[in-house]
C-alpha cells in the first residue's frame, strides 16, 4: 500500500540535543511538508520541498533543519536553538505541481516529540 | 494573505443527529477549499475540497460541504453521525500560485458523540 510513514512515534529529547525525525513515502510524490501541530493551534507549516534537493522556510522554521536528499525522504532535525519542541509533528506530501496550494495532502501518523 | 477561522472549539452531537461545523475565510479571490479530519494520535485525512463549480460539495463517509462566497463560509455538514465520527476537524484555505503558495489551517473543531 501506497502512503507516508513516519518515526519513531514518540521521541524523547534531552536539553541541548539534536533530534531528527524520519518521514518516508512511496506515493512517487515530488512536494513534502512537515508540520508543528500544538493544542487548539491547528497546524503550522515548518518547512516545505517541491523537489529533491530543494526546501523552503515555512511559517515557523526557526530551530529547524531539513534535508531533501531523496524524492521519498524528507528529514526533520529539531535542534537544541528550538526552545520549546514539545509537540506533535506531522509530515505530508502532495503530487507537487507547481500550484500546491490546491493540492491534496497526504498526511503520516505524525511523531510526538517530548522533552525530558 | 488569507486567513481561516473556525469558531467552535468543541462540538457534542448525539449519535444520528445532524452535523454542521462551521468555517469561516478571509481571501481576496476564491480560495482552495480543504476539509480535512484527525482521528486521535493520527495523521491528517482528507474528507473533500473545493476548487470552483458546484458549491455544494460530497465528500467521503457522508460528508458535504457548501461554499458560500457572500459569507465567506465553507460550511461541514453531516445528515446523521454516527460514534465513529468522533474526531477534530480542521478546515484549510489554500491559495496562490507556485512560490506564493500558500496553505492556512484553522485551529480545528472537537467533535464528540453522545451515545
Amino acid at each position: 500500500d501506497g502512503g507516508i510513514t513516519q518515526s519513531p512515534k514518540y521521541l524523547f529529547r534531552k536539553e541541548g540535543q539534536n533530534v531528527t525525525l524520519s518521514c518516508e513515502q512511496n506515493l512517487n510524490h515530488d512536494a513534502m511538508y512537515w508540520y508543528r501541530q500544538d493544542p487548539g493551534q491547528g497546524l503550522r507549516l515548518i518547512y516545505y520541498s517541491q523537489i529533491v534537493n530543494d526546501f523552503q522556510k515555512g511559517d515557523i522554521a526557526e530551530g529547524y533543519s531539513v534535508s531533501r536528499e531523496k524524492k521519498e525522504s524528507f528529514p526533520l532535525t529539531v535542534t537544541s536553538a528550538q526552545k520549546n519542541p514539545t509537540a506533535f509533528y506531522l509530515c505530508a506530501s502532495s503530487i507537487g505541481l507547481s500550484g500546491w496550494a490546491q493540492e491534496t495532502q497526504y498526511f503520516g501518523p505524525g511523531t510526538r516529540l517530548l522533552v525530558l | 494573505a488569507q486567513s481561516v477561522t473556525q469558531p467552535d472549539i468543541h462540538i457534542t452531537v448525539s449519535e444520528g443527529a445532524s452535523l454542521e461545523l462551521r468555517c469561516n475565510y478571509s481571501y481576496g479571490a476564491t480560495p482552495y477549499l480543504f476539509w480535512y479530519v484527525q482521528s486521535p494520535g493520527q495523521g491528517l485525512q482528507l474528507l473533500l475540497k473545493y476548487f470552483s463549480g458546484d458549491t455544494l460539495v460530497q465528500g467521503i463517509k457522508g460528508f458535504e460541504a457548501e461554499f458560500k462566497r457572500s459569507q465567506s463560509s465553507f460550511n461541514l455538514r453531516k445528515p446523521s453521525v454516527h460514534w465513529s465520527d468522533a474526531a477534530e476537524y480542521f478546515c484549510a484555505v489554500g491559495a496562490g500560485y507556485s512560490s506564493a503558495s500558500k496553505i492556512i489551517f484553522g485551529s480545528g473543531t472537537r467533535l464528540s458523540i453522545r451515545p
